[in-house]
């Protein structure tokens, strides 16, 4: 088992555009959930995906959309990129009715000039 | 609201050491806490949950709902402990959304 994977691993947009960032949850999740890292910061949660609908939404703004397909992997998508996105962006994955540990990505760098 | 809030950005002990990480919260209910590890170059991972009672690595922590505190200790630091620490919870039910600290990076001075 990869574990959760997420791609690309780097990526550098400039002001204005729109990026997509990718994730693959561990075999048997079901649930992925999207964090926000800026440097020197704790994670900070934008969204959860579960059964292909948002269930749980962090303080962020529209421009921060998501997408979960039938195979469980999710999408998170930023439009109008402001300097300010940048940071590093975690995916976690779990399962969605019973605790399971959340399991972690290794994470996007999204660098916006 | 829900907060978490480690004091200290950066921690150093000399190896052989006692380790205490602070995290404080806020939370309206009961909360589910938790220690995140990151080492480097290596994913962030779960360390330990409250509700486990587990000692991971020699580490231990103990929630205290009187002074909101979790903080994470461990008697003798070894130098393999040196990485990010971040403290974290979230609700009980379920995949629940984590709310975490800002971190502590341990440095063990050999």
């Amino acid at each position: 088992d990869a574990g959760v994977t997420q791609s690309p691993t780097h990526l550098i947009k400039t002001r204005g555009q729109q990026v997509t960032l990718r994730c693959s949850p561990k075999s048997g999740h079901d649930t992925v959930s999207w964090y926000q890292q800026a440097l020197g910061q704790g994670p900070q949660f934008i969204f959860q995906y579960y059964e292909e609908e948002e269930r749980q939404r962090g303080n962020f703004p529209d421009r921060f959309s998501g997408h979960q397909f039938p195979n469980y992997s999710s999408e998170l998508n930023v439009n109008a990129l402001l300097l300010g996105d940048s940071a590093l962006y975690l995916c976690a994955s779990s399962l969605y009715r019973v605790y399971t540990e959340a399991f972690f990505g290794q994470g996007t760098r999204l660098t916006v000039v | 609201a829900q907060r978490v809030t480690q004091p200290e950005k950066l921690l150093s002990v000399f190896k052989g050491a006692p380790v205490e990480l602070k995290c404080n919260y806020s939370y309206s209910g009961s909360p589910e806490l938790f220690w995140y590890v990151q080492y480097s170059r290596q994913r962030l991972q779960l360390l330990l949950r409250h509700i486990s009672r587990e000692s991971i690595k020699g580490f231990t922590a103990d929630l205290n709902k009187g002074e909101t505190s979790f903080h994470l200790k461990k008697p003798f630091a070894q130098e393999e402990d040196s990485a990010m620490y971040y403290c974290a919870l979230s609700g009980i039910q379920g995949a629940q959304k984590l709310v975490f600290g800002q971190g502590t990076r341990l440095t063990i001075n050999p």
